[in-house]
């Protein structure tokens, strides 16, 4: 009774380096989510995927890169991360677009 | 800018009371909306969704109205709970979309606290 798993639940990262944030969810879900939240902004959408082995741009993917490569996991990835990248990050999934979401526990990540 | 909004960003009740939190959004083309419930340090939960083509919807204690006149819907929590205690999100897309982004809209937020 997973739901949608993130690991890892925090980290802090110098700027520059990179890291991978891992989403794995256990409902055969075809559609996966990867968003950004910050204080003020709400919830703002950084890429996703409408099945495997696709990932889309979503409303800011700037500095980030996602893949797709089994159903059940979505990967974001931060390769050269910056300070502005500091943020809670959410996975979710849902199985048809844009309804019902089931969200992760999130990702706090620090950039110093 | 943000084209969902919510009125309050607090709301403080006592427990036992009904809660209503609103949500005004400006697309006049989106069609389908989502409320959230968001706990301290936790993902966002699904509460209850409503189509355009409703005015109203009732879940377990929760109801969401919808006014596509004034395009306003609001989330009403019977009862509430110390549990309810938690920042509310409405979310609005419009599904006839095509091939486009999978972007929902979300409000900022309002939190609720519930005074026992």
């Amino acid at each position: 009774n997973a739901g949608v798993t993130q690991t890892p639940k925090f980290r802090v990262l110098k700027t520059g380096q990179s890291m991978t944030l891992l989403c794995a969810q256990d409902m055969n879900h075809e559609y996966m989510y990867w968003y950004r939240q910050d204080p003020g902004m709400g919830l703002r959408l950084i890429h996703y995927s409408v099945g495997e082995g696709t990932t889309a741009k979503g409303e800011v993917p700037d500095g980030y890169n996602v893949s797709r490569l089994k159903k059940q996991n979505f990967l974001l990835g931060l390769e050269s991360a910056a300070p502005s990248q500091t943020s809670v990050y959410f996975c979710a999934s849902s199985q048809q677009g844009r309804r019902k979401a089931f969200f992760g526990q999130g990702t706090r990540l620090t950039v110093v | 800018g943000e084209s969902v909004g919510l009125h309050l960003p607090t709301l403080s009740v006592q427990e036992g009371d009904n809660s209503i939190i609103n949500c005004a959004y400006s697309n006049s083309a989106s069609d389908y909306f989502i409320w959230y419930k968001q706990e301290s340090g936790k993902g966002p939960q699904f509460i209850i969704d409503i189509r355009s083509n409703m005015d109203k919807r009732q879940g377990q204690r929760v109801t969401v109205l919808l006014n596509k006149t004034v395009k306003h819907l609001s989330l009403q929590i019977a009862a509430t709970q110390p549990g309810d205690s938690a920042v509310y999100f409405c979310a609005e897309t419009d599904l006839s979309t095509q091939g486009g982004s999978e972007k929902l809209v979300f409000g900022k937020g309002t939190k609720l606290t519930v005074n026992p």
